[in-house]
């Protein structure tokens, strides 16, 4: 089973505040990271598609990085919002064999912003 | 535009009742998932396909069985539902080995 972690499993941060966390996964067999955003009671919409060592996204307010050598992205929120109160995920995909195909989630980050 | 409908979204059955739940996609996306979501863990796979006629194994497919007979559909099936399948079950799917996931609404599913 593929260790996929993420920290903190939640986060309290007021409204304005920027915060991080991270996503750790294996480092060897890598094929990409997915971040996906997963508000209550909806279901999780993608964030960002990251497939090579040092990739940079970002998407407004919000921007992920990659180190496909260390195993650990790291997602930034600028300023937060009280909207940008969700549980954000990371999904692992290895590079094939037996699991091809195969995306493996972390538990997630719950993060709420306080106005 | 539907995109990826699963149904039924509530249901309750009782202990040792079998059920199907059904995954239907209208983008004509290859691969096809199935994940739990239970609380502080996350989702978990239970069963995946990367094409019509093909299924795999996730983290968890014990007690589930899945079918992808046409390439819009993938069933989940449990034959002899336990408490310990009470959960939410969402469906996703994506065109392309690199392309991220489009998730169905879930359904909720209570064994009692």
């Amino acid at each position: 089973i593929l260790n996929v972690e993420q920290s903190p499993q939640s986060l309290h941060v007021q409204e304005g505040d920027s915060t991080n966390f991270t996503c750790s996964f294996p480092s060897s067999n890598f094929y990409a990271l997915h971040w996906y955003r997963w508000e209550t009671a909806k279901s999780p919409e993608a964030l960002f598609v990251m497939t090579l060592n040092g990739d940079e996204k970002k998407k407004g307010r919000i921007s992920a990085t990659l180190n496909t050598k260390e195993g650990y992205s790291y997602l930034y929120i600028k300023g937060s919002q009280p909207e940008d109160s969700a549980t954000y995920l990371c999904a692992f995909i290895d590079a094939g064999g037996t699991s091809y195909g195969k995306l493996t989630f972390g538990q997630g980050t719950i993060l709420t912003v306080h106005p | 535009n539907a995109g990826v409908t699963q149904t039924p979204k509530f249901r309750v059955l009782k202990t040792g009742q079998s059920m199907t739940l059904l995954c239907a996609q209208d983008m004509n996306h290859e691969y096809m998932y199935w994940y739990r979501q239970d609380p502080g863990m996350g989702l978990r796979l239970i069963h995946y396909s990367v094409g019509e006629g093909t299924t795999a194994k996730g983290e968890v497919p014990d007690g589930y069985n899945v079918s992808r007979l046409k390439k819009q559909n993938f069933l989940l099936g449990l034959e002899s539902a336990a408490p310990s399948q009470t959960s939410v079950y969402f469906c996703a799917s994506r065109d392309r080995v690199d392309s991220p996931l489009h998730f169905g609404n879930g359904t909720r599913l209570t064994v009692t």
